[in-house]
């Protein structure tokens, strides 16, 4: 198994905080990327990272920002949490862009209340 | 934009047929599509890419098909078994940047013994 880990794996929080997921890679992989998963709209695609400090947006960025200092760790910030950001949040990975093939981390259970 | 489709919500079929699921997408051909498999509470796992010079691709009970004509994706499991039962996702590379990896929403596959 790719080493990908999600931290925290569930989070409870009030509407307005800030709240940081972090991602971390064993496998030196180039690209990292955030997707949330909700019913009815399978994954979608928040941010994803081509290298350190270099991100760009995705499919449903507005609310999420993102940082990544070092090859291992892409980290996904919402600054003020709201009702519609409960989500389950999955981080991935992929060595290169010639076949894209990602490995997923056990996801991260957000809820806002 | 470029759209990825998973028509069907959910399909049921008995055990021993074969499951056929499809995908399909709007505007440029992707340079190829990929498939996974998510089982309740994981994240999704890799199972087959096919590329778009490629007709078909095959991997033990697994066949997927690249139409750029119908601009569509099929995926066979033949003799399909109760284990085989979980979502699958298909997946292409945004026409803008080939990083950004998209998701269809799904299809929800149950093999009744």
């Amino acid at each position: 198994d790719a080493g990908i880990t999600q931290s925290p794996r569930h989070k409870v929080t009030e509407t307005g905080t800030p709240v940081t997921l972090r991602c971390h890679q064993t496998e030196n992989h180039r690209y990292m990327y955030w997707y949330r998963q909700d019913p009815g709209h399978g994954l979608r695609l928040i941010h994803y990272s081509y290298g350190v400090k270099d991100t760009d947006k995705g499919e449903v960025s507005d609310g999420y920002s993102v940082s990544r200092s070092k090859t291992e760790d892409f980290l996904l910030t919402l600054e003020s949490a709201t009702s519609s950001q409960t989500s389950v949040y999955f981080c991935a990975i992929s060595r290169d862009r010639d076949t894209g093939e990602l490995f997923f981390g056990e996801g991260s259970r957000l809820t806002v209340l | 934009s470029q759209k990825i489709e998973q028509n069907s919500e959910a399909l049921n079929i008995q055990e021993g047929k074969t499951a056929t699921l499809t995908c399909n997408y709007t505007n440029y051909s992707p340079a190829y599509l990929q498939w996974y498999r998510q089982d309740p509470g994981r994240g999704p796992v890799f199972l087959l890419l096919i590329r778009e010079n490629e007709k078909e691709k095959r991997k033990e009970r697994l066949k997927v098909t690249f139409d750029t004509t119908l601009k569509q994706s099929l995926f066979h499991i033949t003799a399909s078994q109760p284990a085989d039962s979980a979502t699958y996702l298909c997946a292409r590379p945004s026409y803008s940047s080939a990083s950004k990896i998209i998701f269809g929403s799904g299809t929800r596959l149950s093999i009744r013994p």
